[in-house]
């Protein structure tokens, strides 16, 4: 599986948009790129997916480059509740084993 | 609906004994997996049960863990001869049909901690 480069922590101003980016250089062209969120205590929650067109869904978008090598989840106007761990992991659609690693700590502030 | 359901939520045993993990998955979803977080090792798959078929196990650490899922619906985990690595939060999740990853869901787990 191709591996994904994510900083490890943002800020975000309540209403405002959150941009996270995701880098995943190495990416196959069978490989969706899929953005997951943990709040705290809970578990993780899909948000969105995408393969090399945007995507839109009423959570947030999904950007990818036209070489698939990057991609940025964008939540348009950010809430307090948005406040949790992002993560990006890259995977072929028939991939049942979802794994992440460290993710990034988005914090919303009022 | 109710959503995926998890006991209990939190465990604390000592080293060498074993306990038993419980997950009620949503009510019609045919596949269920168990995973596993710990702050070392991000989230690890563990097992993956659908329908009738034999389950994966790839993702089960060692022997001493096991998952049974009774009726097609409830799943226990067991960790048997617990070790203080095995302290995680264990995480249930359970989906329709075929395995997809945007479709699981995911219960609040059971934060284990082996003293």
């Amino acid at each position: 599986d191709a591996k994904t480069t994510q900083p490890p922590s943002m800020d975000c101003a309540e209403g405002r948009a959150a941009n996270l980016p995701c880098n995943h250089s190495t990416i196959s062209g069978n490989e969706y790129v899929y953005w997951y969120r943990q709040i705290h205590s809970q578990g993780p929650q899909y948000i969105i997916h995408g393969l090399k067109n945007n995507e839109t869904n009423e959570m947030a978008s999904l950007i990818i480059t036209e070489d698939r090598k990057s991609s940025t989840l964008i939540l348009p106007h950010a809430t307090l509740r948005d406040t949790a761990v992002y993560y990006c992991i890259v995977r072929v659609d028939s991939d049942y084993k979802l794994s992440f690693g460290a993710g990034t700590t988005v914090t919303v502030r009022a | 609906g109710a959503g995926v359901s998890q006991s209990p939520s939190n465990k604390v045993t000592e080293k060498g004994k074993d306990v038993e993990l419980r997950c009620d998955p949503i009510s019609g979803h045919t596949a269920l997996y168990w995973y596993r977080q710990s702050l070392g090792q991000g989230l690890e798959f563990l097992i993956y049960f659908q329908g009738n078929s034999a389950p994966d196990k790839s993702g089960l650490p060692s022997d001493r863990f096991s998952a049974e899922r009774t009726g097609g619906s409830v799943s226990t985990l067991t960790i048997q001869r617990t070790q203080q690595e095995d302290s995680a939060v264990y995480l249930c999740a359970s989906s329709y049909g075929g395995a997809s990853l945007n479709e699981q869901y995911f219960g609040p787990g059971t934060r284990l901690t082996v003293t």
